[in-house]
């Protein structure tokens, strides 16, 4: 079963940051978070990932809570091409296995 | 990160047949990973593919319907088996890049089945 919790869909204006919450309160320490986009049935595309320790890279940030229970990806300057079905995802430890939630529909308009 | 050649991209079906999806990568790769994802809903995985042994299936998921062979690092095919309108979704291979730890994933075979 997904370890994750995600709200179903939301909305944000172009150009504004999008922050998209998580909640994975049973993760044991050695699990890291993802997150992956799916834009209309392509194959997910990979964002970005962490441990315990803030993250960013070129195409978004991850916040991680002290206790690791809930993490946030945000996207800075959200673009109509950001339109798409964000999953949070959590690697299950000893198996490499990424197991997917319901993700958020996330919805960005002019 | 890794490049991976999925095919078909799409086919239609009879039921009671099969389709084997094939999944080339451009690297070497110890495990390789199937999901179905049905109309409408997120991905679940099928099972984990590793070179020389054989596949490790998610609860609900049997190798009587969907075999896998995994004949080396780089290729792995699935088989859906005895088909059904059920067993319409859209079918992706995953492996983990070794440059980023990130996944990457086919591009999917949309399978109808009529």
């Amino acid at each position: 079963d997904a370890k994750t919790t995600q709200p179903p869909s939301m909305d944000c204006a172009e150009g504004r940051a999008a922050n998209l919450p998580c909640n994975h309160s049973t993760i044991s320490g050695n699990e890291y978070v993802y997150w992956y986009r799916q834009i209309h049935s392509q194959g997910p595309q990979y964002i970005i990932h962490g441990l315990k320790n803030n993250e960013t890279n070129e195409m978004a940030s991850l916040i991680i809570t002290e206790d690791r229970k809930s993490s946030t990806l945000i996207l800075p300057h959200a673009t109509l091409r950001d339109t798409a079905v964000y999953y949070c995802i959590v690697r299950v430890a000893d198996t490499d296995k990424l197991i997917f939630g319901t993700g958020t529909r996330l919805q960005v308009f002019p | 990160s890794a490049v991976i050649s999925q095919k078909p991209s799409r086919d239609i079906c009879q039921r009671g047949t099969s389709l084997t999806i094939q999944c080339q990568v451009d690297s070497q790769v110890t495990m390789m990973f199937w999901y179905r994802q049905q109309p409408g809903q997120s991905l679940t995985l099928i099972a984990t593919a590793n070179q020389g042994s054989e596949a490790t299936y998610e609860s609900g998921f049997v190798i009587d319907k969907f075999p896998i062979s995994r004949p080396n690092l780089t290729f792995s095919t699935l088989t859906v088996s005895n088909l059904s309108p059920e067993d319409s979704s859209i079918y992706l291979c995953s492996v983990e890049s070794a440059v980023n730890y990130g996944y990457t994933f086919g591009s999917g075979t949309r399978l109808t089945v009529v």
